[in-house]
């Protein structure tokens, strides 16, 4: 089994840009996709990024995605950063049959 | 549009079995492009994948549940259930089934929390 480790917290002012790290224990980061969701309190998660580096529709371009395989790392990268993307952020990704979540990152945006 | 609807007892006692069912409305857990999911978050920690199934029964599960996990489909009734044994108040969580379009968890449920505590 791999984990994902992600910084439990970060912060960032409005209209600033902000990073999530995930972190592959083993195994290549490249080999599965990586998916972030999106969870506001009281809500359910929501998709953000799948497939690496993909937006599904409705989620602005604010939003991307990357992996670093000289890391062994995703990265979700949040431009011009609104008060509403202030929730927490999971990485995900699976190997063969099994699938994990990293421990997820705290965003406040002040 | 795809909803997914949890629902079973909101607190079980420790040593027994937990039960849940999700509903499935405006689509089918039959359709051959979905994986039908569950997945936890224990109070003040992060998501756990606990495992999916396949309409056509073939099953995934988290290797550190797996001795006291079953899921299984009811097409008939279009839904999917989770059963854990032996629980203890580590399963303590709030439990979402979701559907797995392979490229993404697409579609959740709202949630169900369960509590184990005698």
């Amino acid at each position: 089994n791999f984990m994902l480790t992600q910084p439990h917290s970060v912060s960032e002012s409005p209209g600033k840009t902000v990073t999530i790290s995930c972190t592959r224990s083993s195994g290549s980061i490249a080999s599965n996709y990586v998916q972030w969701y999106q969870r506001r309190p009281g809500s359910a998660p929501t998709t953000v990024i799948y497939n690496d580096n993909q937006r599904p529709s409705g989620v602005p371009d604010r939003f991307s995605g990357s992996i670093d395989s000289s890391s062994n790392s995703a990265s979700l990268i949040i431009s011009g950063l609104k008060t509403e993307d202030e929730a927490d952020y999971y990485c995900h990704s699976y190997d063969n049959t099994n699938q994990v979540f990293g421990g997820g990152t705290k965003l406040t945006v002040l | 549009q795809v909803q997914l609807q949890e629902s079973g007892p909101g607190l079980v006692k420790p040593s027994e079995t937990l039960s849940l069912t999700c509903a499935v409305s405006g689509g089918s857990v039959s359709s051959g492009t979905y994986y039908w999911t569950w997945i936890r978050q224990p109070p003040g920690k992060g998501l756990e994948w606990i495992g999916n199934i396949y309409y056509s029964g073939s099953t995934n599960y988290n290797p550190s549940l797996k001795s006291r996990l079953t899921i299984s489909v009811d097409t008939s009734k279009n839904h999917f259930s989770l059963k854990l044994s032996s629980v203890t108040a580590a399963d303590t969580a709030v439990y979402y089934c979701a559907r797995d379009a392979l490229t993404m968890i697409d579609r959740w449920g709202q949630g169900t929390l369960v509590t184990v505590s005698s």
